[in-house]
């Protein structure tokens, strides 16, 4: 079975510096996909960012880049930079590499609020 | 390209009411999914579709029925709507990425329905 913890429920983050966002992992899977989706106040899920876990380097993409630390299984979002736009809830989400239907385990949300 | 388009948005109805919402991708994606987002319970999978013509139960399938009509089209019914349902209805569609490893799944805009 997978799990998703996400222990920060809500974060704050000055405009302009950066913020990590904290995702920890279970499974018992040796090949995964981690991802990032972020949810504004809108409601729609937008996909951020990939990490395969046998990537050898970090995901990165635009602002967003997945600090991944596999013994620890950890994969955390840094959001460089923060905007005011970046305000919404964050989703860490896992799925096993399959060749049918992959079961996406998503965790319960970082609510990030950046200030002005 | 309009991406995983829901009907309707938003829907209010009482209980032991039925209603069927709709979703469509234009992505050209097999797999389809249903799930629904709960406060403090991130997103849970409903039924999920792995191809034309296939449809599967997830974590909470019931009181819901799923019909793959095309490889297009994706709906969900409740046919007795309980309070219990009350809730933002996701659908998504997913890809699987460069390297055949992992699916990325993209969702529409979700339908918030409540049942009084």
């Amino acid at each position: 079975a997978q799990k998703i913890t996400q222990t920060q429920p809500g974060m704050f983050v000055q405009e302009k510096e950066a913020v990590t966002l904290d995702c920890t992992y279970d499974t018992s899977d040796q090949s995964y996909g981690l991802f990032w989706y972020k949810q504004p106040s809108s409601g729609e899920m937008i996909f951020l960012i990939y990490q395969g876990s046998y990537d050898e380097q970090n995901a990165t993409e635009g602002r967003y880049s997945l600090n991944f630390q596999k013994a620890r299984k950890s994969a955390n979002l840094v959001i460089s930079a923060s905007q005011l736009g970046d305000s919404a809830m964050y989703f860490c989400a896992m799925s096993p590499f399959s060749g049918g239907y992959q079961k996406v385990t998503f965790g319960i949300g970082t609510k990030l609020q950046v200030i002005p | 390209n309009a991406g995983v388009t829901q009907t309707p948005k938003f829907q209010v109805l009482k209980t032991g009411q039925s209603m069927t919402l709709q979703c469509a991708q234009d992505m050209n994606h097999n797999s389809m999914y249903w799930y629904r987002q709960d406060p403090g319970m991130g997103l849970r999978l409903i039924y999920y579709s792995a191809s034309e013509g296939t449809t599967d139960k997830g974590e909470v399938p019931n009181g819901y029925n799923v019909s793959r009509l095309n490889k297009r089209e994706f709906s969900l019914r409740l046919e007795s709507a309980a309070p219990s349902q009350t809730s933002v209805y996701f659908c998504a569609s997913s890809e699987r990425r460069t390297g055949g490893l992992a699916d990325t799944q993209y969702f529409g805009p979700g339908t918030r329905l409540t049942v009084l």
